[in-house]
């Protein structure tokens, strides 16, 4: 069964904070996404990733394949980095994606 | 840039009345689905569509629930009968491929059964 597991579910931090949400998923994914929820409910793709790292402004992903892991960063956070952080897996032959449960992610000033 | 719609945004209605969800993918895509999460849970996908038909569709896609491509832009979803327990969030996404390429969401509706 295709699974995807991420921690923290909940994660505070004050702004500047390096921050680390991570994600394991079972064998044989092809991609792994990156996606940010708004407290309104929207979902925005950041990422997706099969192999090693990607960059875009604060933000850095990160796959190892060996280890069925991924990471997301957030340099320097800051306040309007807060919102649900959702980790999903897409599997070869599988036309859907598996979403984690979610890290709701809030920055204080 | 290209963005995946929804409309309306919120919606309430009677158990057991049917409901329509729309969306508009991008228009270049080919690959279409609906997705739902219930208040505090998980994303769950509900089907997938493809060259007018579907190709995969999850255990929660029962009977009850119908999606269709009726004009080449716009992609419905319909519950045909409302249940209390249907009350979530409704996402539509596309994608030029599979879902080992990128899938663009649309911004939801919210839907609600009393």
């Amino acid at each position: 069964k295709n699974e995807v597991e991420q921690s923290p579910q909940n994660l505070t931090a004050q702004e500047g904070e390096f921050i680390t949400i991570n994600c394991s998923y079972s064998v044989g994914i092809s991609a792994l996404h990156w996606l940010q929820q708004h407290p309104g409910g929207g979902i925005v793709s950041l990422f997706m990733l099969s192999s090693g790292k990607k960059k875009h402004g604060r933000l850095i992903a990160t796959i190892n394949i060996q280890e069925k892991h991924s990471s997301l960063h957030i340099t320097a956070s800051h306040p309007r980095d807060s919102a649900v952080y959702i980790c999903a897996g897409g599997w070869r032959g599988a036309q859907k994606l598996v979403f984690g449960q979610g890290t709701r992610l809030t920055i204080n000033p | 840039e290209p963005e995946v719609t929804q409309t309306p945004s919120h919606q309430v209605t009677q158990m057991g009345q049917e409901v329509i969800l729309r969306c508009v993918p991008i228009s270049n895509h080919l690959y279409f689905y609906w997705y739902r999460q219930i208040l505090g849970q998980k994303v769950e996908f509900l089907v997938s569509f493809y060259n007018n038909e579907i190709s995969e569709k999850s255990e929660i896609f029962d009977d009850q629930f119908s999606v269709e491509r009726p004009d080449g832009s716009n992609f419905t979803l319909k519950i045909r009968s409302t249940k209390l327990e249907d009350s979530a969030m409704y996402f539509c996404a596309s994608s030029e491929a599979l879902a080992i390429n990128e899938q663009f969401f649309g911004p939801g509706t919210r839907l609600t059964v009393l």
